[in-house]
This record gives C-alpha cells, sequence and structure tokens, in this order.
C-alpha cells in the first residue's frame, strides 16, 4: 500500500543546477498537488492537477514546471535553481472534487540549494 | 483573501496535559476545516475534518467543532501523550465553481510533549 512516493527525499543543489522530483500514486487519484513547507510558513501550493494533461499554477509557481501525462505521476521540474527555494517539497493527491474527502501526502523531499 | 491563523508555536506540554491549540480562518465562502498531523521526518497526514457548521470532528481523542460565528476551528485533546509530539496544521478548503480540492494551511503548531 504506497500511496504517494516522492523521491529523492533529500537533495542539494548548486545555484543554476536543474533537476526534477519525482511524485508518484497509486490510489488512482485525478488530482495532484505540488506545495512547499517553509519554516513558520505552513505549506504553499505550487502547482495542481485535476487530470492528465491539465495543470495550473498555484500560489507560488514561479521557477518551477510542471507535466501530468499520466493520471499516477506529477514531476516537479527546478529549470535553474535558486537559494530562495531551498525548502520540503511536498507531493499530495486526492480523490475529492469537493475538497471534503482527504488529501494523502508524500514524505517530502527536503532541497538545499547552494 | 482566504486565510488561516494558527497559535504560534512551540506549545510544550507535560504528559496528561489538556491541549489547545487554535485556529481561525477567513474565508469568501463556506468552507470545510481540516486538522493535519506531521509527525518527524513524515508527510503530513489527515487528523480530523469538519464539512460544516456545528460539526465535530474527532480522531484519536483529538476532537475539534466548527464554529461559524466565530470562524474557529480550535483542536483539543484532553491528555495529550509523548506520542502526540508533532506540528499541526489548521487548512481549509472552499468549495465553489472552481473545486480543485486545494489547500490553504495555516503556519503550524509545533507540539512537544514531555514526560
Amino acid at each position: 500500500n504506497a500511496g504517494v512516493t516522492q523521491t529523492p527525499k533529500f537533495r542539494i543543489l548548486k545555484i543554476g543546477q536543474s533537476m526534477t522530483l519525482q511524485c508518484t500514486q497509486d490510489m488512482n487519484h485525478n488530482y495532484m498537488y505540488w506545495y512547499r513547507q517553509d519554516p513558520g510558513m505552513g505549506l504553499k501550493l505550487i502547482y495542481y492537477s485535476v487530470g492528465a494533461g491539465i495543470t495550473d499554477k498555484g500560489e507560488v509557481p514561479n521557477g518551477y514546471n510542471v507535466s501530468r501525462s499520466t493520471t499516477e505521476d506529477f514531476p516537479l521540474r527546478l529549470e535553474l535553481a535558486a537559494p530562495s527555494q531551498t525548502s520540503v517539497y511536498f507531493c499530495a493527491s486526492s480523490k475529492g472534487q469537493d475538497g471534503s474527502t482527504e488529501a494523502f501526502f508524500g514524505q517530502g523531499t527536503r532541497l538545499t540549494v547552494v | 483573501g482566504d486565510s488561516v491563523t494558527q497559535m504560534e508555536g512551540p506549545v510544550t506540554l507535560s504528559e496528561e496535559a489538556f491541549l489547545t491549540i487554535n485556529c481561525t480562518y477567513t474565508a469568501t465562502g463556506y468552507p470545510s476545516l481540516f486538522w493535519y498531523v506531521q509527525y518527524p521526518g513524515e508527510g503530513l497526514q489527515l487528523l480530523l475534518k469538519a464539512t460544516k457548521a456545528d460539526d465535530k470532528g474527532s480522531n484519536k481523542g483529538f476532537e475539534a467543532t466548527y464554529r461559524k460565528e466565530t470562524t474557529s476551528f480550535h483542536l483539543e485533546k484532553g491528555s495529550v501523550q509523548v506520542s502526540d509530539s508533532a506540528v499541526y496544521f489548521c487548512a481549509l478548503h472552499l468549495r465553489g465553481s472552481s473545486n480543485t480540492g486545494k489547500l490553504i494551511f495555516g503556519q503550524g503548531t509545533t507540539l512537544q510533549v514531555k514526560p
């Protein structure tokens, strides 16, 4: 019963490097999300997707890109890493359209940009 | 805009003490309300929820009541344990024409329970 799986768990990037954070879920959820968690700031929505082939910006999308080619996968791309992107990233998925159902979260990716 | 405000932490309690973590919200519509918990090194998991006014969510001894008149959803537990040490997030979801399930989170409150 894997749920939402994120890789890697930890990563150190140099300024200007690129990377992709992987996220996959095995619950056949249509809705998927990427959040970042900064100390004392709660979680901020980066991008979300309501189904394969459909993505949209959240609250803090600058510096990131996403794609959703399958229901299961929702990778997050950082093209030119900056120190401001040092954060913990969480992928989540949910079944419900009305938000009253539970969102399931991955264990997170701790990213440091130096 | 829509937002969630939680009491600042850390909250430090002795085992078996009573816990309250305050949460208030501002919303343009009629939200569903949630408490999520994050144990050390893990992702968030749903603790409890309430979808309409006066509903009480409960789980693992924790409770929270949806108070529309005070726009609050305070988390309570009668007797905390060391294993309750975690970060607690209050969150809301707005219902409406653009239902996407996305959540708006408070800043989180760290709870430390000492034996």
